[in-house]
């Protein structure tokens, strides 16, 4: 089963590029989500959404688009890429209906580094 | 608004036991879970418990919830060094998106 995968898993850039991190998962979960991960800060929400068509901003959203135009796929745009943007982004998507335990899937995360 | 606190680091013997502590503050948390982390790699659904239950057994792990204290608590039976990883703390609230909180994460070293 592929879950969630997300591509590429590493990326170099240059400050000022830009870059869409791509997220698709097969599982026909509603609800997916972009967490950024850095040293001692544990995971942090950029963006989420709980459909296609429906997105919101998480706890870090600067610096990030999304968009949600199918169930399936959950791309990360980064418009100008900043070295603060360094860091490991992972992918999640979850089941939504109530009564179930509703754990989110992650992907292996894309490991981006801003030069 | 809510917070998920844990420790940073733990070391434990191999073949002893593991406990991993965790504090939150949203007293509306529907389940709290457990994920486990491995170097380069994604998070991986450890447990979970709901949060009208006050234990949860699974094999070596085992979780306890203190929902007046808002502590919840992995115990790994048995550590193995393959047990050594990062492992979060999460809960999701109730309501609206569910969304869930993490904590920073404790990382087990599992000494032989």
């Amino acid at each position: 089963n592929a879950g969630v995968t997300q591509t590429p898993k590493f990326q170099v850039l240059k400050t000022g590029q830009s870059m869409t991190l791509q997220c698709a998962q097969d599982m026909n979960h509603e609800y997916m989500s972009w967490y950024r991960q850095d040293p001692g800060m544990g995971l942090r929400l950029i963006h989420y959404s709980v459909g296609a068509g429906i997105t919101d901003q998480g706890e870090v959203p600067n610096g990030y688009n999304v968009s949600r135009s199918t169930t399936e796929d959950f791309p990360l745009r980064l418009l100008s890429a900043a070295p603060s943007q360094t860091s490991v982004y992972f992918c999640a998507s979850s089941a939504t209906g109530r009564g179930s335990n509703q754990p989110q899937h992650f992907g292996d995360g894309t490991r981006l580094s801003i030069l | 608004g809510e917070d998920v606190e844990q420790s940073l680091f733990l070391s434990v013997r191999e073949g002893d036991s593991s406990v991993i502590n965790c504090t939150y503050t949203d007293s509306s948390s529907t389940y709290l879970y457990w994920y486990k982390q491995e170097p380069g790699a994604g998070l991986q659904l450890l447990t979970y418990i709901f949060s009208n239950m006050d234990m949860k057994q699974d094999q070596r792990l085992t979780v306890l919830l203190n929902k007046k204290d808002k502590h919840l608590s992995l115990r790994i039976a048995d550590t193995q060094t393959g047990d050594s990883a990062i492992y979060f703390c999460a809960e999701r609230q109730s309501g609206g998106y569910q969304k869930v909180t993490f904590g920073i994460g404790t990382k087990l070293q599992v000494i032989p």
